[in-house]
Formats: C-alpha cells, structure tokens, sequence
C-alpha cells in the first residue's frame, strides 16, 4: 500500500515562527499536494507539485511555500506563522495525471498557531 | 460562493437504514466525480469516482451523477457502525483540472 507520512501529527507554534512540515510518499508518485482542511470550508489547496523542482500555486497559497527537492519529499513552509493558520494540514500524492486519479493521504498535522 | 456545495451534517442513522448524501456544483465544465471518506484523526480515502452522468455501484455503495441538474449522490445501503465518517464529495473539469471538494457531510451510524 501506499504510505503517505507526515513529520508531525500535532504541532504548536508561536505567532511569527517559520514552520516546517514534512511529507514523504514511498510510492514514487510524480504529483505531490498540500492541503487545509477547515470545518465548514473543506479541503483547499495550498500548493502542488507534479515533478521535482516543480511547483503550482492551488487556490490559497498566500503566506505559504514549498518545496521539492526529491521526489518523495514535499515541504510546506510557514514563512510568518500567523494565527489564521491554524489548521489541519494534509499532504497527498498521486501517480499520474488522469481525470479520475487517486489521491493518497497522509494522516495530517494539526497545526496550532498561538 | 463555493464551487461545490455540501450539507455538513452530522447525518444520523440508526444501523441498517439507507445513508443518502449529495452535493451540488455551479461549473457545467466538470466531468469527473469522486467520493472520498474520512475516519476521525485519519486522512481521505478514496471510495468511489465516476465520469460524466450516470450510477455506479459497488456493493452497499452507490454513485450517482446528474449533470443535467449538477447533483452528486452517494447511498449507502444496510449501513453500518463502520460507516460512520466524514463524507466528502470532490469534481475536477479533466486531468489538468484541480479536483475541488466539498466540505464534508459527518455521518453517524448507531447500533
């Protein structure tokens, strides 16, 4: 099976930190995402990436970064942590680029910004 | 306004009854439709997809798709304790397009 691991399951930090959370697929998948999820707002899209060194911008990427140095690993970086950043954070991964393709997730990061 | 609309629940049905879901979209261009279920502390799986209109069954689950009126559906038929979850319904326009989700119907199902 596919394993989508994230650094951090639970994570605090204080108002202006940078914030660093880590994803590693082990399935060779060339599509890497991160994801907010937010009650009542859903899943939304941060940043995506379908090759290494490649990187997209998703719906909400403002205040974030990433990066993808190798291709099993996605880092999201909180450049200013801010407390409207406070969320669950979750990365996925997918082989290829079909209409119906599958996403894989990791369990998620619940990040608090105090 | 969101691109695809979902009741958040929670959803409440008592083990065995039919679990009935939808979700609504505003883009005419999607064609490809996909139910992804969440456990509590847990990340999405995916359940089921279907392309375009029509049903799509595999074995208590059941997809449908309504273009014509942009409905999703999800049923769940003898539901169980097992079930009980976070529904999310999520649609994309092609395999260029970013999949957009729903925000998730909670579903309880008690013994």
């Amino acid at each position: 099976d596919v394993k989508v691991t994230q650094s951090s399951r639970y994570l605090v930090k204080r108002t202006g930190e940078k914030v660093f959370l880590e994803c590693v697929q082990d399935m060779d998948h060339e599509n890497m995402f991160w994801y907010r999820q937010d009650p009542g707002l859903g899943l939304r899209l941060i940043y995506f990436s379908y090759d290494v060194k490649m990187k997209e911008k998703g719906d909400i990427p403002e205040g974030y970064s990433v990066s993808r140095e190798k291709k099993e690993r996605f880092s999201l970086i909180l450049e200013s942590a801010s407390t409207n950043q406070t969320s669950m954070y979750l990365c996925a991964s997918s082989l290829g680029r079909t209409g119906n393709e599958k996403l894989f997730f990791g369990s998620g990061t619940q990040l608090s910004v105090l | 306004q969101k691109e695809v609309e979902q009741d958040p629940g929670p959803l409440s049905v008592p083990e065995g009854a039919i679990v009935s879901l939808n979700c609504t979209y505003s883009n005419s261009a999607f064609q490809y439709f996909m139910w992804y279920r969440q456990y509590s502390r847990k990340g999405p799986e995916l359940l089921m997809y279907t392309y375009s209109s029509g049903n799509k069954e595999d074995g208590r689950f059941t997809a449908q798709v309504d273009k014509s009126s942009k409905y999703i559906s999800l049923f769940i038929r003898d539901s169980q304790p097992s079930d009980s979850a976070t529904y999310l319904c999520a649609t994309r326009t092609d395999s260029w397009g970013k999949l957009q989700f729903g925000a998730g119907t909670q579903v309880v199902v008690t013994p």
